[in-house]
């Protein structure tokens, strides 16, 4: 199988906190795992491409320093969202890819549903 | 920059009958991956099916198939024999070749299942 996890699933943070949220890959190693966001009733916006070892690539329009990724192992990769205010809340996907028989393929997480208060 | 048009944005269809939902999409690639997502209400993204370009022959998976058409640049979504569980979000998705290589998706189709 291939499982990828997110935690929290569910966080309600105060405006000008900073917010980790971490990707799993529970059964595979994953060199490469991707951020997304997505608003409600809108489709997935990538935001970054993350890779183990090395500095994260940004979308365009999308502040790095606002929005921190870390690759650090084959199977963690961690999006910490800093200084979050209410625009930030939306509902962040992650997914990572696995080698397979017929190419890469990404596997998702649940998603972690971010509201900034 | 490649991007994907999907320009239903609900379909609605009864119980037991067939539905096709519609992707077009724009590249100068010749080498690409074509995916289909379902986004249940628990919004986890599903690969529900998926197309390598370099394959002539459509792909299918149980009661889902598509209709791949690479010169027309079009990739649509048959779904059979349509069940109340196949009511979500449904995303089309262009990838190229490669480990790195991001998803683009459409906008999406709502698909509404009904008795």
């Amino acid at each position: 199988g291939a499982v990828v996890s997110q935690h929290p699933s569910r966080v309600i943070c105060k405006s000008g906190t900073s917010v980790k949220i971490e990707c799993r890959s529970l059964d595979f190693q994953a060199t490469t795992m991707f951020w997304y966001r997505q608003f409600p009733k809108k489709s997935l916006m990538l935001m970054a491409t993350s890779n183990e070892g090395s500095k994260a690539t940004y979308e365009q329009g999308v502040e790095k320093d606002k929005f921190l990724i870390n690759h650090a192992s084959l199977t963690l990769s961690t999006l910490t969202v800093t200084s979050a205010h209410p625009e930030d809340s939306s509902f962040y996907i992650c997914s990572a890819s696995k080698a397979g028989a017929g190419g890469y393929e990404q596997f998702f997480g649940p998603g972690t549903r971010l509201t900034v208060l | 920059a490649q991007t994907v048009t999907q320009s239903q944005p609900e379909m609605s269809v009864q119980e037991a009958e067939t539905v096709t939902l519609s992707c077009t999409y724009d590249t100068s690639e010749s080498d690409y991956y074509l995916f289909w997502y379902k986004q249940p209400p628990s919004r986890q993204m599903i690969l529900v099916i998926r197309q390598e370009a370099y394959k002539q022959q459509n792909a299918t998976e149980n009661r889902f198939s598509v209709n791949f058409q690479k010169a027309a640049k079009s990739f649509s979504l048959k779904i059979s024999d349509s069940q109340l569980g196949d009511a979500a979000m449904y995303f089309c998705a262009y990838r190229l070749t490669g480990t790195a290589s991001k998803l683009t998706f459409g906008t999406g189709t709502r698909l509404q299942v009904t008795l």
